[in-house]
Formats: C-alpha cells, sequence, structure tokens
C-alpha cells in the first residue's frame, strides 16, 4: 500500500547539533511531498515542499529537505537546532498527484538545553 | 487573508447522536479534506472532495460520511457518534497542483 513513513516518534537533539528527521514513502510515481510543523496548541505550517523541480528544497526557519528516489526518502534537516524548534513535525505526501494528501505519524523533537 | 473556519471549537455528545461538523473557506479552493488527528497516530484522512458534489474516500472513512453541496462548505457527518470517535478533527483545503494545505484551528470532539 502506498504510505508515508516518518522514522521515529520523538527526537532528542541538543540545542545547536544538527537535526535529522526521517521520512520515507512508496509511491508508485514520483509524488509531491511536503513538511509541515505544528507547535503545541497550534496548527499546521508548511515548512517546505517538493514538487519535482530542485531536489534539495529550502524552507523556513532555517530547514531543508532532500529528495533522493533511489532511496525514496525525503528526509528534514537543521544545521543547528534552536531551542523554539521544539514541535511536532510531519511528512505528508500527494502520492499519486491526484490531490489526495496523506501524512505520517508524526515526529516530535525535543531540545536539550 | 485566507480563512478555514470550523463551526465548534469543542463539541461534546452522546454515544449514538448525529453529529454534524462544518467547514468553510473562502479561498475558493476546489479541494478540502477532513482529517482526524490523534496523539502517536498522526493525521490519518476521512475524506475528500476535488469539486462540488464529489467525494473520494481517505484512509478510514467507515462511521462518517460527507457532504458538498456548495463549493465553500465541507461537511463531516458522523451517523452515530461512538467512544472511538473522539479526536481532534481538522478541515483543510488547497487549490489544484500540488498546492500547500490551510488548516482550520480543528473541532475538538468528544463522544461520551
Amino acid at each position: 500500500a502506498q504510505s508515508v513513513t516518518q522514522l521515529g516518534s520523538h527526537v532528542s537533539v541538543s540545542e545547536g547539533a544538527l537535526v535529522l528527521l526521517r521520512c520515507n514513502y512508496s509511491s508508485s510515481v514520483p509524488p509531491y511531498l511536503f513538511w509541515y510543523v505544528q507547535y503545541p496548541n497550534q496548527g499546521l505550517q508548511l515548512l517546505l515542499k517538493y514538487t519535482s523541480a530542485a531536489t534539495l528544497v529550502k524552507g523556513i526557519n532555517g530547514f531543508e529537505a532532500e529528495f533522493k528516489k533511489s532511496e525514496t526518502s525525503f528526509h528534514l534537516t537543521k544545521p543547528s537546532a534552536h531551542m523554539s524548534d521544539a514541535a511536532e513535525y510531519f511528512c505528508a505526501s500527494e502520492l499519486n498527484r491526484d490531490d489526495k494528501i496523506i501524512f505520517g505519524k508524526g515526529t516530535r523533537l525535543h531540545i536539550l538545553p | 487573508d485566507v480563512k478555514v473556519t470550523q463551526s465548534s471549537r469543542y463539541l461534546v455528545k452522546r454515544t449514538g447522536e448525529k453529529v454534524f461538523l462544518e467547514c468553510v473557506q473562502d479561498m475558493d479552493h476546489e479541494n478540502m479534506f477532513w482529517y482526524r488527528q490523534d496523539p502517536g497516530l498522526g493525521l490519518r484522512l476521512i475524506y475528500f472532495s476535488y469539486d462540488v458534489k464529489m467525494k473520494e474516500k481517505g484512509d478510514i472513512p467507515e462511521g462518517y460520511s460527507v457532504s458538498r453541496e456548495k463549493k465553500e462548505r465541507f461537511s463531516l457527518i458522523l451517523e452515530s457518534a461512538s467512544t472511538n470517535q473522539t479526536s481532534m478533527y481538522l478541515c483543510a483545503t488547497s487549490g489544484r497542483g500540488p498546492e500547500k494545505l490551510f488548516f482550520g484551528s480543528g473541532t475538538q470532539l468528544s463522544v461520551l
């Protein structure tokens, strides 16, 4: 079945350390891919999206993600974590380019002082 | 400013009641979605609609139905509410193509 999988429901990193949140997809065609962030008691906000242009996508707040077709991955990274990055992050995909968007289960990012 | 409005922020219903969750958008978007968000399960797609009177089942449509009589309004219906439908319900919209989703503020439904 076509799906979006996020590895790790909780990730902890120290302030200033690299952030890496993993997302893999399963699709028969190259999908559109998104990362959303949800801060506590707030709605979802788009961080970045991949729509088959450049494979390295830059988003807001210093985040970026790289589409790797060979690995069916779209991992989210940030070189240096900040306390304000603590939130839940969702990978999402329009797997068949048919306007249907599905989400992964989310990864809660904890930032350690 | 874009707006997706869900009619209630909090809702408490009894088991067996028929429940209507309303969502209205002012962006003239074709696509509208209903998700439920549960801890540890992320957002799961219940139904979506890509045009008036059109609907498509998502991943968890059982126990739900939808209605889209006008482009701006997409209603989620729980025919006979059950306790396992206690959840945060999120409405979202998008335009055609790989556009981002615009979310409503959500309805926290409790079924007792």
